[in-house]
């Protein structure tokens, strides 16, 4: 099956730093990827959907500038957290969307604490 | 956007025992996947089903587009079936998916 990489799997940084999560689709190219976080015990919520050679478009309520995405290559995307406070602490999650398939395959998730 | 709502929440079983997960949805599916995140926060695809019924080992899913609504079957349950299972579902023409509120199992020997 198709194999989603997510690297780092877990990261601790200071507050006010910014830390990049990579996204990878080893064995497909995925024009359309996903990112999503999870808080402890929560369901996973979208954040953003990441287009090749476009800009992301942004869920309700989550800011664009604090949370870059670039999808500069069909296999591999990007989010950045920009100046994170511990309220960024959480697990993100991305998924890559393989053409003609409908099914979606995520990466393992990065555990992000912000001290 | 489109609702899904999941039931139980939470669900002890005992190894070996059946159960049924339910996840409602509140408008038509173009796509709605079944998943099961693992302790250490992996995903696993279990199903792809917008409508009908498949079947995996001993896990089946059945899918009523009509009605809205889907049904994970967990038959001989294992330990190792513990954690949290989602459904997600997009009503439009992406991949958008939507998560449920999930349900936790726990299979204690």
């Amino acid at each position: 099956g198709a194999v989603v990489s997510q690297h780092p799997s877990r990261v601790i940084c200071k507050s006010g730093t910014s830390v990049k999560i990579e996204c990878r689709s080893l064995d497909f190219q995925a024009t359309t990827m996903f990112w999503y976080r999870q808080f402890p015990k929560q369901s996973l919520m979208l954040m953003a959907t990441s287009n090749e050679g476009s800009k992301a478009t942004y869920e309700q309520g989550v800011e664009k500038d604090k949370f870059l995405i670039n999808h500069a290559s069909l296999t591999l995307s990007t989010l950045t957290v920009t100046s994170a406070h511990p309220e960024d602490s959480s697990f993100y999650i991305c998924s890559a969307e393989q053409g003609g398939n409908e099914k979606l395959f995520f990466g393992s998730g990065t555990q992000l604490s912000v001290l | 956007g489109i609702q899904v709502e999941q039931s139980p929440p939470d669900l002890i079983l005992q190894e070996g025992a059946n159960s049924t997960l339910r996840c409602n949805f509140s408008d038509s599916v173009n796509n709605l996947q079944w998943f099961h995140q693992n302790p250490w926060g992996q995903l696993i695809n279990l199903f792809y089903i917008p409508s009908g019924t498949k079947q995996n080992g001993r896990l089946s899913a059945t899918t009523v587009a009509t009605e809205r609504y889907s049904l994970l079957y967990i038959s001989s349950s294992q330990t190792t079936d513990s954690g949290v299972y989602f459904c997600a579902a997009d009503g439009g023409a992406t991949n958008k998916l939507i998560f449920g509120t999930g349900t936790l199992l726990a299979v204690q020997p």
